[in-house]
């Protein structure tokens, strides 16, 4: 079976300094995950994606990820904040034990951005 | 291309009545899916869908039917809405079957059942 926790339901952060978006993972078979941003009443896009290559994955604006299989760890990480960032954040796992392509989501994490 | 589209955006229901979420891609994809969204839950697969003619039961099917007579469209019927399926529904599609395919989302159905 597989799950995703994401540490942290809300982060607040001001613009031009990092953000660090934690998110743990469990899986019973070598994973997929993935980092989606939900800004408001819009649907998901994908930031980046891990599929067994490359452990640090770079996204789209400017975020990127790293992949630590000794900590089941995928947190999302960006050197400097912007206004545009302000969002909903989900980490999401699917493994090859997985029917149907399912993709577990964390419970999301809301980011502020502040001036 | 226009990706995933959803209609309606926006749907008020009562209980006991039925509907169609309409959900159509235009990509070509194989992979056809629908999610519910609610409050501090992420998203939750309720059917999928890996090919015109094939459905499949996901994580909350309860309630929900679905199709898929053409690979462009995959509608979610719910028989007799309750206010439990007051919630934000998502369809999404990936070109093909398999862990490492991003999944391409459509902007949403808000439905409420009073």
């Amino acid at each position: 079976a597989q799950s995703v926790t994401q540490l942290d339901s809300h982060v607040s952060v001001s613009e031009g300094t990092p953000v660090l978006l934690r998110c743990n993972y469990s899986s019973s078979y070598s994973p997929s995950l993935f980092w989606y941003v939900q800004h408001p009443n819009k649907g998901l896009q994908l930031l980046l994606k891990y599929t067994s290559a490359a452990t640090l994955v770079k996204g789209i604006n400017g975020f990127e990820a790293e992949f630590k299989k000794s900590e089941t760890s995928f947190h999302l990480t960006k050197p400097s904040a912007h206004m545009s960032d302000a969002a909903e954040y989900f980490c999401v796992v699917s493994d090859s034990g997985a029917a149907g392509n399912k993709l577990t989501f964390g419970g999301g994490t809301r980011v502020l951005v502040k001036p | 291309n226009a990706g995933v589209t959803q209609t309606p955006k926006f749907q008020v229901l009562k209980t006991g009545q039925s509907m169609t979420l309409q959900c159509a891609q235009d990509m070509n994809h194989e992979y056809m899916s629908w999610y519910r969204q609610d409050p501090g839950m992420g998203l939750r697969l309720i059917h999928y869908s890996v090919g015109a003619g094939i459905t499949d039961q996901g994580e909350v099917p309860n309630g929900y039917n679905v199709s898929r007579s053409t690979t462009e469209d995959f509608p979610l019927r719910l028989l007799s809405a309750a206010p439990s399926q007051t919630s934000v529904y998502f369809c999404a599609s990936s070109p093909r079957w398999g862990t490492s395919y991003e999944q391409y989302f459509g902007p949403g159905t808000r439905l409420t059942v009073t």
